[in-house]
């Protein structure tokens, strides 16, 4: 069956470090897989997008990178801020699926002071 | 403009109750979408509209009842439900055509409780 697994328990770390959260599927070819950030009682926000045939995305302080043969993708936030606390999703689509993607359950980062 | 804008931010309402939550966005997208999300649960698809008709309905009961009465917006009527159907919805909107990023832009949902 198909599965998008992304780490259930929270990730806490200091203020500075590097945070990364990983995104593992199985049963997909996604044409692309996308980041988003949801707080609390919150809709999710669109953070980044990577496609199938890029290894590694940037943007500010957020880097994403995608290994299609690993059938994972590491989403790492340098220099964390509390500010950047929330649970971040994956999400993917199928080559040749619907223009849907499909999300997973997201993992709670905790940035200590 | 790139905001969905969804009212109210939290309905409680009864089981015999009939309400209706409403989304609103003025990006040009042709596709919108309800979601369910229940606490530390992916969003759950329940519909899409695509070019302003229902495109999927992901088996949802028929006590949720949507409707797109234009490319802008979205409501969904909710008669009937059930405690279990507390959850925060969300609305999202996005481009149709694959050429561009399929990327979902979320509004900040309503918070329903259900007595």
């Amino acid at each position: 069956s198909q599965k998008i697994e992304q780490n259930s328990e929270a990730l806490n770390i200091q203020e500075g470090k590097t945070a990364t959260l990983t995104c593992n599927y199985t049963n997909y070819s996604p044409a692309y897989l996308q980041w988003y950030r949801q707080d609390p009682g919150r809709g999710p926000v669109f953070l980044l997008l990577i496609r199938e045939n890029e290894k590694e995305k940037r943007k500010e302080r957020l880097k994403v990178t995608f290994d299609t043969t690993l059938k994972q993708s590491l989403f790492h936030i340098t220099a964390s801020q509390p500010a950047d606390s929330a649970t971040y999703l994956c999400a993917l689509d199928e080559t040749g699926g619907s223009y849907i993607p499909t999300f997973g359950r997201g993992t709670s980062l905790i940035v200590h002071p | 403009d790139t905001e969905v804008t969804q009212t109210p931010k939290h309905l409680v309402m009864g089981m015999t109750n009939k309400k209706s939550l409403k989304c609103e966005q003025h990006m040009g997208h042709r596709a919108m979408y309800w979601y369910k999300q229940k606490a530390k649960k992916p969003p759950e698809l329940m519909f899409v509209y695509s070019y302003e008709k229902l495109s999927i309905n992901e088996s949802v009961p028929s006590r949720f009842s949507p409707e797109c009465p234009n490319s802008s917006l979205l409501n969904l009527h909710l008669h009937a439900l059930q405690p279990e159907d507390s959850a925060l919805y969300l609305c999202a909107s996005s481009h149709v055509d694959r050429e561009f990023t399929d990327t979902q832009y979320f509004g900040p949902g309503t918070r329903l409780t259900v007595l």
